[in-house]
């Protein structure tokens, strides 16, 4: 049981590049999200799903798409990479209600030049 | 919009001792979940403890335990016998009924344990 696995760890992209950040989850939970972590600043919400099939915009949705074709998956696609989107992106599952832990990826932290 | 505030950036206690973590919350909602997520040098999200409005009790897990005051949209955190281990950033964490699924964060305290 792996919990929650993301892919890349690091990456360093070139202004204009796409990239696309893979989420995956071995606890069948419903709910997934991607964050970004700043310097000096909590985590705050890009995107999140709340099953199979469907997407919703959080607080930084800009420059950012998703999908959860999968139920497991829930990828985060850059189109074209700025710096200001340099970070480090956590996913997070969760099974049901609110109340419940959201179990949070080891991040990927992104470096955009 | 709700909001987290954290208003301590840096704690420090010698280990053993007692230490007290701020957040004060804002929300519209009348339902809503209050968390405190650890998060040591290696990244790795935790979760220390959770507490739902609607319960009076303060959560306690162990050595952690909240003191809630809803009135005030206070949760701070408190960790008894702190040890080492306890060093890391702590963020407390929205999540309200309204508006997006997910979770609001603060911006986070860094605990220093004194040895």
């Amino acid at each position: 049981n792996a919990g929650v696995t993301q892919t890349p760890k690091f990456r360093v992209l070139k202004t204009g590049q796409s990239m696309t950040l893979l989420c995956a989850q071995d606890m069948n939970h419903e709910y997934m999200y991607w964050y970004r972590q700043d310097p000096g600043m909590g985590l705050r919400l890009i995107h999140y799903s709340v099953g199979e099939g469907t997407t919703a915009k959080g607080e930084v949705p800009d420059g950012y798409n998703v999908s959860r074709l999968k139920k497991q998956n829930f990828l985060l696609g850059l189109e074209s990479a700025a710096p200001s989107q340099t970070s480090v992106y956590f996913c997070a599952s969760r099974a049901g209600g609110p109340w419940e832990t959201q179990y949070f990826g080891p991040g990927t932290r992104l470096l955009v030049l | 919009a709700q909001t987290v505030t954290q208003s301590q950036p840096e704690m420090s206690v010698q280990e053993a001792e007692t230490v007290t973590l701020s957040c004060t919350y804002d929300t519209s909602e009348s339902d809503y979940y209050l968390f405190w997520y650890k998060q040591p040098p290696s990244r790795q999200m935790i979760l220390v403890i959770r507490q739902e409005a609607y319960k009076q009790q303060n959560a306690t897990e162990n050595r952690f335990s909240v003191n809630f005051q809803k009135a005030a949209k206070s949760f701070s955190l408190k960790i008894s016998d702190s040890q080492l281990g306890d060093a890391a950033m702590y963020f407390c964490a929205l999540h309200s009924g309204g508006g997006a699924d997910g979770l609001t964060f603060g911006k986070g305290t860094h605990l220093i344990i004194q040895p």
